[in-house]
């Protein structure tokens, strides 16, 4: 069966801290690994990963994807308090049909 | 450009009803995916469509339904509702398919309560 986990499901840091967020998957039909940051509603894109081993950033954010070990990592460094949300993986398989698997999430609290 | 419309925001029904929620894609976006998200969880896959044709579909009852319209708005249907089907469902929208590793951006959703 294919599936999403992330790791840890819960993280409290204070302002400042690193946090490194992670997702493993075991899918057939791998096609792209995909985070998202969701506060209230509608989950906000971050990344799009399909290689292995290019690390894309954004700001104080990046991630990177290692297909031989099936899973990615999320960094936040210097954490603000509106860092605070839910970090979804998702993963993209195509087989007879599109498929989009998401993980449940990492809640992330950053305390002043 | 307006993002991901979808309507209503909420809604309350109670068991054995039906209910239809609309989604309007991002100009210029052929494909619309629907996700169920409960509570504490990740967004559950349920239908993909791309020009106007179902291009995937998760593991869910036939009383789930969908269609896009030639305009690429997009209708749920659920149909016989159980209290299980209260959740936030989520319309996504694409360029072009998710074989192709578009990314997707979400609406911010319909909260449905089922009593």
């Amino acid at each position: 069966e294919d599936k999403v986990v992330q790791s840890p499901l819960s993280l409290v840091v204070h302002e400042g801290d690193t946090v490194t967020l992670n997702c493993s998957y075991e899918v057939t039909n791998f096609r792209s690994l995909l985070w998202y940051k969701q506060e209230k509603k509608a989950p906000t894109f971050l990344f799009m990963l399909t290689s292995s081993g290019i690390e894309k950033k954004s700001g104080r954010l990046s991630s990177i994807l290692d297909k031989k070990e099936l899973f990615s990592i999320l960094n936040i460094t210097a954490t603000q308090t509106g860092d605070s949300a839910v970090y979804l993986c998702a993963v993209t398989i195509s087989n007879t049909g599109n498929q989009f698997y998401f993980g449940t999430g990492t809640s992330l609290t950053v305390i002043p | 450009d307006a993002g991901v419309t979808q309507s209503p925001t909420h809604l309350i029904k109670t068991r054995g009803q039906q209910v239809t929620l609309r989604c309007s894609p991002i100009s210029g976006h052929k494909s619309v995916s629907w996700y169920q998200q409960v509570l504490g969880q990740g967004p559950q896959f349920i239908f993909q469509y791309y020009e106007k044709e179902e291009r995937g579909r998760g593991n869910f009852p036939d009383r789930f339904s969908a269609r896009q319209f030639p305009n690429y708005s997009s209708e749920l249907n659920v149909n016989a509702l159980l209290l299980g089907d209260s959740a936030l469902y989520l319309c996504a929208s694409s360029e072009r398919g998710l074989a192709g590793g578009h990314t997707q951006y979400f609406g911010p959703g319909t909260r449905l309560t089922v009593l």
